[in-house]
């Protein structure tokens, strides 16, 4: 399994954009790349994934380095809601969806 | 938006006793899984279930649990005698196709607490 590296936590303005890095330099070449966040008191919940493009979606937006070997989660203008931890998992189909301690936002108001 | 259902959301039990926490997956999805997360750790694998069968389990996953789609509905996690270290939430999750271009949707969890 592709090994991933997230800052601990990152605080953010409300209202700001935020980017949120993760590094899977040992990604395989079918690996999709997923984000999860979980909000507080909350099960994990689905945020954004893909493979070599950028993808947008209602949630946030998903930057894939020409490499592969990183991304980042962009969350185009940060709300209180907004407010939890992200998780970046690298994942084949032959594999489950397997956590890492992930990155603790903060939103400050 | 479609969602995936747990109950209880809080259960408290006696060590020893059985336990059947319920999840009802999306309609249409094939693929069912149970996870759990002990208070202020990591959201862990316990198991994967496709076409009536267990695909893969993780170690913590052992003769005390067993995972169940006794009807079209509704998929279940026993344990059949709790331990105290078994208290944590446990999240049900489902995905319509095997592959890696889909999400998992979770359900909100069971916080499961042995007593």
């Amino acid at each position: 399994d592709a090994k991933t590296t997230q800052p601990n936590s990152m605080e953010s303005n409300e209202e700001e954009p935020v980017h949120l890095p993760c590094n899977h330099s040992t990604i395989s070449g079918t690996d999709y790349i997923h984000w999860y966040r979980q909000l507080p008191s909350q099960g994990p919940e689905y945020v954004i994934h893909g493979l070599t493009s950028n993808v947008n979606n209602r949630m946030a937006s998903l930057a894939i380095a020409e490499d592969r070997k990183s991304s980042t989660l962009i969350l185009h203008r940060a709300t209180l809601r907004d407010a939890a931890v992200y998780y970046c998992i690298p994942l084949t189909g032959a594999n489950n969806l397997f956590f890492g301690t992930g990155t603790r936002l903060t939103v400050i108001p | 938006e479609p969602e995936v259902t747990q109950t209880p959301s809080h259960q408290v039990t006696q060590m020893g006793q059985e336990v059947i926490l319920r999840c009802v997956p999306i309609s249409n999805h094939l693929y069912f899984y149970w996870y759990r997360q002990i208070l202020g750790q990591k959201v862990e694998f316990l198991v994967s279930f496709y076409n009536n069968e267990i695909s893969e389990k993780s170690e913590i996953f052992d003769d005390q649990f067993s995972v169940e789609r006794p009807d079209g509905s509704n998929f279940t996690l026993k344990i059949r005698s709790t331990k105290l270290e078994d208290s944590a939430m446990y999240f049900c999750a489902s995905k319509k196709t095997g592959g890696a271009n889909y999400g998992y949707t979770f359900g909100s969890g069971t916080r499961l607490t042995v007593v």
